[in-house]
């Protein structure tokens, strides 16, 4: 199994610019997460969703949008981007809201 | 979720036991304690998790305190592969999010 796939693993954005992080998991994963990671800090939550169709804010939404039309794929749009919004973004998934976390491999995103 | 208190750093000398303390002095009844690692440059990782008892698995051990507002992971010999971030993290399994602290960060000196 692929496991947790995120697409692309790099990018440049130029500030105004938007883009879709792309997110995949192949395991039958109800639950799915978008983390963003800054420089030195820790994983802060943006999105998440525990099924096809619902999807929910995090810690951090501002500046993103969701959408979960198919249990494999969770992807996150970047509307206007701006340099706050440059971070490692990290894609998860697990079975159910106590099982084990898989977490993708992450998208390093630069807004200049 | 409720939430956890971890050092910055930390450090060990290669093949000697680490013992990775988290504070969670809040912690529900029915929150289990999870712990991820995330080497350089990658996604974080599965540790263990447990609930009251202790647990051991392939990778670590987990001594949980009696009262439950605090735990240890311990790692019984200490490799330069675990030079990482270690999380420790509150999962309540009827809730639907869960939020990572800064957790530690292990230097194995060799």
């Amino acid at each position: 199994n692929a496991g947790v796939t995120q697409t692309p693993k790099f990018r440049i954005l130029k500030i105004g610019q938007s883009m879709t992080l792309q997110c995949t998991q192949d395991m039958n994963h109800n639950y799915m997460y978008w983390y963003r990671q800054d420089p030195g800090m820790g994983l802060k939550l943006i999105y998440y969703s525990v099924g096809a169709g619902i999807t929910d804010k995090g810690e951090v939404p501002n500046g993103y949008n969701v959408s979960r039309s198919t249990t494999e794929d969770f992807p996150l749009r970047l509307e206007l981007a701006a340099p706050s919004q440059t971070s490692v973004y990290f894609c998860a998934s697990s079975y159910s809201a106590g099982n084990t976390i898989y977490f993708g491999e992450g998208s390093w995103l630069t807004v200049v | 979720d409720a939430k956890t208190t971890q050092p910055n750093s930390m450090e060990s000398n290669e093949e000697e036991p680490v013992h990775l303390p988290c504070n969670h002095s809040t912690i529900s009844g029915t929150d289990y304690i999870h712990w991820y690692r995330q080497l350089p440059s990658q996604g974080p990782e599965y540790v263990i998790h447990g609930l009251t008892s202790n647990v051991n698995n392939r990778m670590a051990s987990l001594a949980i305190a009696e009262d439950r507002k605090s735990s240890t992971l311990i790692l019984h010999r200490a490799t330069l592969r675990d030079a990482a971030v270690y999380y420790c993290i509150l999962r309540d399994p009827t809730g639907n999010q869960f939020y990572f602290g800064t957790g530690t960060s292990l230097t194995v000196i060799p």
